[in-house]
């Protein structure tokens, strides 16, 4: 079975400040696992995303994550928010594996940045 | 890049009226469209899945004869929510297969009252 935890569902941080934002999954698979973000009415979009080659993923506007099989764990981060950077992001992760196909959405986190 | 247009994005309904929402992949054919829902404080969960010219494979618990889904064209997927009630009230995005990656659409939030 797949399965996305995101283990908060908001985190508050202030601007320059490192963020963090916690994702555990559980699939029967070798998973594809991504981060997509979402701006207050718009379309999800991509941040970064895992296909079993480099564990250190980088993406989009300064945001890496680093899969971890032993911990289950696809945990986002950033040295240094931005305020643009308040949104809900979303973990996910595709139960086909490399191939494209179904995805297991987490419950989102709502971070906020503070000026 | 690849966009999915959605309309509408948000939509306030009677109970008991039909709401049509529309996907439109632009520059790019859209075979596979997936059609998810998100109540307030969930995740989204995937309704449907949708291929052009043939009929949606509904996921479990999803009543294909309330959310009608057509899929006519490449680049044209909709979902019909048919005689919709307060509970149907809920975020609905749909999705499509682009090259190796996915493209959403901005979403539309359906209010039933």
């Amino acid at each position: 079975a797949q399965s996305v935890t995101q283990l908060d569902s908001h985190v508050s941080v202030s601007e320059g400040t490192p963020v963090l934002l916690r994702c555990n999954y559980s699939s029967s698979y070798s998973p594809s696992l991504f981060w997509y973000v979402q701006h207050p009415n718009k379309g999800l979009q991509l941040l970064l995303k895992y296909t079993s080659a480099a564990t250190l993923v980088k993406g989009i506007n300064g945001f890496e994550a680093e899969f971890k099989k032993s911990e289950t764990s696809f945990h986002l981060t950033k040295p240094s928010a931005h305020m643009s950077d308040a949104a809900e992001y979303f973990c996910v992760v595709s139960v086909e594996g490399s191939t494209l196909g179904r995805l297991y959405f987490g419950r989102g986190t709502q971070l906020t940045v503070w000026p | 890049g690849a966009v999915v247009s959605q309309h509408p994005s948000w939509v306030i309904c009677k109970s008991g009226t039909s709401v049509k929402i529309e996907c439109r992949s632009l520059d790019f054919q859209a075979t596979t469209m997936f059609w998810y829902r998100q109540f307030p404080k969930q995740s989204l969960m995937l309704m449907a899945t949708s291929n052009e010219g043939s009929k949606a494979t509904y996921e479990q618990g999803v009543e294909k004869d309330k959310f009608l889904i057509n899929h006519a064209s490449l680049t044209l997927s909709t979902l019909t929510v048919t005689s919709a009630h307060p509970e149907d009230s809920s975020f609905y995005i749909c999705s499509a297969i682009q090259g190796y990656g996915y493209t959403f659409g901005s979403g539309t939030r359906l209010t039933v009252v």
